[in-house]
């Protein structure tokens, strides 16, 4: 089971790029890594999910290194919005189904 | 609104009390799940159901009972709980029980045992 380690918080300013990175050294094969963001009284909500190398969509940008051990997470040009706290996962389904949930990074964006 | 609802949104119960926890999702997934999120901790998976048949307990004390009477409605009843078991509870959802599957995640339920 992979496990996930992340900055407990960051802070920015609105306009800013937001990089959070992920450190899952023992990730299998077999894992994707999903990043979900969650505001307040709600549950989280789907970001982006990668394998490998770089993927964006109109959110986020993640980025895989070749080695997979760590992932970052970008938020281009951030806004008061984004404040909320970010979860790395890393899930395996072989025979059994488990998933790894970092403990989350806050993000606050200050005006 | 993501498609996956619960009720109630808040519940406080006593040690000797029991209650149910319920999840609609309206998303046609077949599969879902149930969350324990407390503070300062990561979420941690509690039950995984996949049409509807059970295939991950993660070691979950029996006085949390899971129900999944169909692939749209998921339960988790209640009984006996401890003051540690107060926590947000959520309830997720995604097209397969399979590890890139996004999951959708309901507002949660709010747990204080008293």
């Amino acid at each position: 089971l992979a496990k996930t380690t992340q900055p407990i918080s960051m802070d920015s300013y609105e306009g800013q790029e937001v990089n959070i990175t992920c450190s899952h050294n023992n990730i299998a094969t077999n894992d994707y890594i999903t990043w979900y963001q969650q505001f307040p009284s709600q549950g989280p909500r789907f970001i982006i999910q990668g394998y490998k190398t770089k993927v964006t969509n109109e959110v986020a940008s993640l980025f895989i290194p070749a080695d997979r051990k760590s992932s970052t997470l970008s938020l281009p040009r951030v806004s008061l919005s984004d404040t909320a706290v970010y979860y790395c996962l890393v899930a395996t389904v072989v025979n059994d189904y488990k998933l790894s949930f970092g403990a989350g990074t806050t993000v606050t964006v200050r005006a | 609104e993501t498609g996956v609802t619960q009720t109630p949104r808040h519940l406080v119960m006593g040690m000797t009390n029991k209650k149910s926890l319920k999840c609609e999702q309206h998303l046609g997934h077949n599969a879902m799940y149930w969350y324990k999120q407390s503070a300062k901790k990561p979420l941690e998976l509690m039950f995984v159901y996949s049409l509807e048949e059970r295939v991950e307990n993660n070691s979950v004390p029996s006085r949390f009972s899971p129900e999944c009477p169909n692939s749209s409605h998921l339960f988790l009843h209640l009984h006996t709980l401890q003051p540690e078991d107060s926590a947000l509870y959520l309830c997720a959802s995604s097209q397969e029980a399979g590890y890139q599957d996004t999951q959708y995640f309901g507002p949660g339920t709010r747990l204080t045992v008293l």
